[in-house]
């Protein structure tokens, strides 16, 4: 069974540009949620998808966006890219909404310069 | 307000013994879930014990037990026969029921283990 798959890995982008993230859940998982992690804030929760539909967000800007598609992937896209923006993305699949194991990708290590 | 706390930033443990990392959280919801997560150098978060709330009895998974107080809203892990392989960062994480997967992450505990 494939795990979870985000990609990129890695990405550096200039201050002002915009990024998507794309993130791959195990087949059959319908949740996908996304954390951001960096040393002086942690891991920090952005939002969670559910069946194409966005179950709950966390305390990020608008410049934070995500979506689901039919087949639950998922992206996340962050505009106006800004230097604090640089971190660890990871996303999280899991069967249902509220309590089952929460399986992790290896996450997308963005640069902003 | 949900918050998990750990309040070791390190840890170290001799190869094959014994080390308990600690864990304390709040959280004003009934139904919830209890994790401990390992993130190696290689990034990706790994389950390594799930307990739920209205269970008494303390989760277990081979070297990994957890020692759950509720009352005293604890939740403490320990891996016994320590290996090589355990050394990682490790996160204590809280998960409502009502809430989806909005996970709340401690800070990590870095453990090393000695050869």
């Amino acid at each position: 069974k494939a795990g979870v798959t985000q990609t990129p890995r890695y990405l550096i982008k200039t201050r002002g540009q915009q990024v998507t993230l794309s993130c791959s859940p195990i087949s059959g998982h319908r949740s996908v949620s996304w954390y951001q992690q960096t040393p002086g804030q942690g891991l920090q929760f952005l939002f969670e998808y559910f069946s194409e539909t966005q179950r709950n967000k966390g305390n990020f800007p608008g410049r934070f966006s995500g979506r689901q598609f039919s087949n639950s992937r998922s992206e996340m896209n962050v505009s106006t890219l800004e230097l604090g923006d640089s971190a660890l993305y990871l996303c999280a699949s899991s069967l249902y909404s509220g309590g089952g194991e929460a399986f992790f990708g290896q996450g997308t290590r963005l640069t902003v310069v | 307000a949900q918050t998990v706390t750990q309040s070791q930033p390190e840890m170290s443990v001799q190869e094959a013994e014994t080390v308990t990392l600690s864990c304390t959280y709040d959280t004003s919801e009934s139904d919830y879930y209890l994790f401990w997560y390992k993130q190696p150098p290689s990034r990706q978060m790994i389950l390594v014990i799930r307990q739920e709330a209205y269970k008494q009895q303390n989760a277990t998974e081979n070297r990994f037990s957890v020692n759950f107080q509720k009352a005293a809203k604890s939740f403490s892990l320990k891996i016994s026969d320590s290996q090589l392989g355990d050394a990682a960062m490790y996160f204590c994480a809280l998960l409502n029921a009502n809430t989806g997967n909005q996970f709340y992450f401690g800070t990590g505990t870095s453990l090393t283990v000695i050869p």
